[in-house]
């Protein structure tokens, strides 16, 4: 049974242009989260999505945007990439997650370098 | 501000010792996770509390839930170096409002 998993692993792109990062929940899950985690923080909420909507958003400008796609499967898109964004992105996923009692689970991320 | 704080920042200890970590907020909680997450992985949840005064137990970690649930602490004892990495606090205020996590304490503990 394979985890979260999350693609590519590490990407480096220029300053100005546009990045898609894909997640693949766990098996049984239906619910993907996306967090941005800088050098040396904690991780920070992006957004939800559930049912191919998004359910809650952070605090997030409207560059950064997402999918749900019906086998589950998510993607991140980043456009106007600024020197900022450089991050490691992690996608948690987890079933219905409307409960704060619910387990997330954590794919090994993708580490974006902005040059 | 961060709505969780977290301390110590970075903590390094021999292989044996026992150690507390804590976090802390103004906000109250409706629950609270503690996550540990290794080099080039993502964080990997290791309780979940959700009743003030709160302990749970896991092996050598003993976590704590505030009466208030305004704060929380790691408590681990005879630290070995496996248990090694950045320990995140991650706090939820309402029920179903996604989770928010502190900066994490860096542990190293030593051979």
């Amino acid at each position: 049974d394979a985890g979260v998993t999350q693609s590519p692993t590490h990407l480096i792109k220029t300053r100005g242009q546009q990045v898609t990062l894909r997640c693949s929940p766990k098996s049984g899950h239906d619910t993907v989260s996306w967090y941005q985690q800088a050098l040396g923080q904690g991780p920070q909420f992006i957004f939800q999505y559930y049912e191919e909507e998004e359910r809650q958003r952070g605090n997030f400008p409207d560059r950064f945007s997402g999918h749900q796609f019906p086998n589950y499967s998510s993607e991140l898109n980043v456009n106007a990439l600024l020197l900022g964004d450089s991050a490691l992105y992690l996608c948690a996923s987890s079933f219905q997650s409307a409960a704060n009692t619910d387990t997330q689970y954590f794919g090994p991320g993708t580490r974006l370098t902005v040059l | 501000t961060q709505l969780l704080e977290q301390s110590p920042q970075f903590l390094s200890i021999q292989e044996g010792e026992n150690l507390t970590v804590y976090c802390n907020s103004s906000s109250v909680f409706s629950s609270l996770q503690w996550y540990r997450q290794e080099p080039g992985e993502g964080p990997v949840l290791l309780v979940t509390v959700v009743t003030g005064g709160e302990v749970k137990k896991l092996k050598r970690l003993t976590f704590q839930f505030g009466d208030a649930r305004k704060d929380s602490s790691l408590h681990i004892t005879a630290a070995q170096p496996g248990d090694t990495g950045l320990y995140l606090c991650a706090g939820a205020r309402n029920y179903g409002q996604n989770f928010v996590f502190g900066p994490g304490t860096r542990l190293s503990v030593l051979p």
